[in-house]
């Protein structure tokens, strides 16, 4: 596809639950990144991949949280034992060399019930 | 102190009028500097960027940035309401590559 590729666009679990939420990047991009929006707030930096490994995962805010990217193309952000305050809009972006310059999916929603 | 603050708003103006945007931020180590719009129910969409002191304009946007004071904005002339949307400032920060947003500025424009 053309853009970047996110899936599911919606995903309600229970509490407690593991949930994995994909990415497929723009063909060639080779930066990844992953970012959570909740309402009214503006994205909120996770995880960054240049190709393969996890070159800052300065925002994973707990080790609940776990990201790869096994061949430096789809990449998988993994939630273990999920609470209320996962719920956001999980946005994957991918950028082919200029920093700062992303395209981002249209994010996948999460609902931790 | 947030990283980056911008005023939530929301911001109104007239079809025609021009739109400004504000942005402070507080690393003086940041070196690049974006504006992306984002629809309601949609994701972000880069506008513009500016990585140098002064203006750069683009169609009906200009970006403006000054580093000295820590401050970069966002003017929209000729508003349309097809500009209403949320608008997010975003900074980078020395050999990071991680964007860091501000929380946006919503905008309407009247027709």
């Amino acid at each position: 596809g053309a853009g970047v590729s996110q899936t599911p666009s919606n995903k309600v679990t229970e509490k407690g639950k593991y949930v994995e939420l994909r990415c497929d990047p723009i063909s060639g991009h080779t930066a990844l990144y992953w970012y959570r929006q909740s309402l009214g707030q503006g994205p909120e930096f996770l995880i960054y991949f240049q190709g393969t490994g996890a070159a800052d995962d300065s925002g994973l805010p707990n080790d609940r949280f776990f990201a790869v990217r096994p061949e430096g193309s789809v990449s998988t952000l993994k939630i273990q034992r999920t609470e209320r305050g996962d719920s956001a809009v999980y946005l994957c972006a991918s950028s082919k060399s200029r920093t700062g310059e992303l395209f981002f999916g249209e994010g996948s929603r999460l609902t931790v019930l | 102190q947030k990283e980056v603050e911008q005023n939530s708003g929301p911001l109104s103006v007239p079809e025609g009028a021009i739109a400004s945007l504000n942005c402070t931020y507080s690393d003086r180590g940041s070196q690049s500097f974006f504006w992306y719009r984002q629809y309601s129910g949609k994701s972000p969409e880069l506008i513009m960027s500016i990585y140098s002191n002064g203006d750069k304009e683009d169609g009906r946007f200009t970006a403006q940035l000054n580093k000295a004071s820590q401050y970069v904005s966002l003017l929209i002339r000729d508003s349309q309401p097809s500009d209403s949307a949320t608008y997010l400032c975003a900074v980078t920060a020395g050999s990071a590559r991680q964007l860091t947003f501000g929380s946006g500025t919503q905008l309407t424009v009247l027709p």
